[in-house]
């Protein structure tokens, strides 16, 4: 069945650092979403990519999808505690589009030292 | 706030006994998704249910199922509760548009579920 795996699974940065996680497909996508769990918390929604070499941004994140629709990164400037969490990157579990449910990676635990 | 809402928020139970969870979806959406959630990893996709029908379903046995309601709140039932089954059992509701699948998931808080 599809996979989607992230790396890093664990992140120690300091504050102010910049901040990457990868996330790979074993199947083309048609389409990536994003969410980020703070701790003790539960997923929270960030964003949806959908066209090849697509980057979006919010603020400090930056959101790419690869060209061939396989992977996608988030990348965070100068991070702040507020960033503190895990990021996990989720695609459609089939050829649905995300129609019949999401495949969720294992996440990037994100750890901020002040 | 997301306006999904879970119940009970933590449950113990023993091996064997059998568990029913449950979800409000939020207001207008029409599919519910249930989710498996142990410590440390991602969330393990149990089963989606689109307008009450069933339309995806992870690798979970067949003593996990569920229910959708007409007014969209779901319930998740485990059977022959096993040790393993302790996790973080988190619903998310969505408005599915099949004409581009687009699917964003709003999460509940979860129940928290351990096994003894």
């Amino acid at each position: 069945g599809q996979q989607v795996m992230q790396i890093p699974q664990y992140q120690h940065v300091q504050e102010g650092e910049d901040f990457t996680t990868y996330c790979n497909s074993s199947t083309t996508l048609s389409n990536i979403q994003w969410y980020k769990q703070r701790p003790g918390g539960h997923p929270v929604f960030l964003i949806q990519l959908v066209k090849s070499g697509e980057v979006k941004k919010q603020k400090r994140l930056t959101f790419q999808f690869g060209e061939a629709k396989k992977n996608s990164s988030l990348h965070i400037t100068a991070t702040q505690t507020t960033d503190v969490g895990t990021y996990f990157c989720a695609g459609p579990r089939g050829s649905g589009g995300g129609a019949d449910g999401l495949t969720f990676g294992k996440g990037t635990h994100l750890i901020i030292q002040p | 706030e997301t306006g999904v809402t879970q119940s009970p928020t933590h449950l113990i139970k023993t091996r064997g006994q059998q568990v029913t969870l449950r979800c409000s979806s939020q207001s207008g959406h029409n599919t519910v998704s249930w989710y498996q959630q142990a410590l440390g990893q991602g969330p393990q996709f149990i089963f989606q249910y689109y307008r009450e029908e069933e339309n995806g379903r992870g690798n979970f046995p067949p003593r996990f199922s569920g229910l959708q309601f007409p007014n969209y709140s779901s319930e998740l039932n485990v059977n022959a509760l096993e040790l393993d089954d302790s996790a973080l059992y988190l619903c998310a509701s969505s408005f599915l548009r099949l004409r581009d699948a687009k699917n964003i998931q709003y999460f509940g808080a979860g129940t928290r579920l351990s096994v003894l």
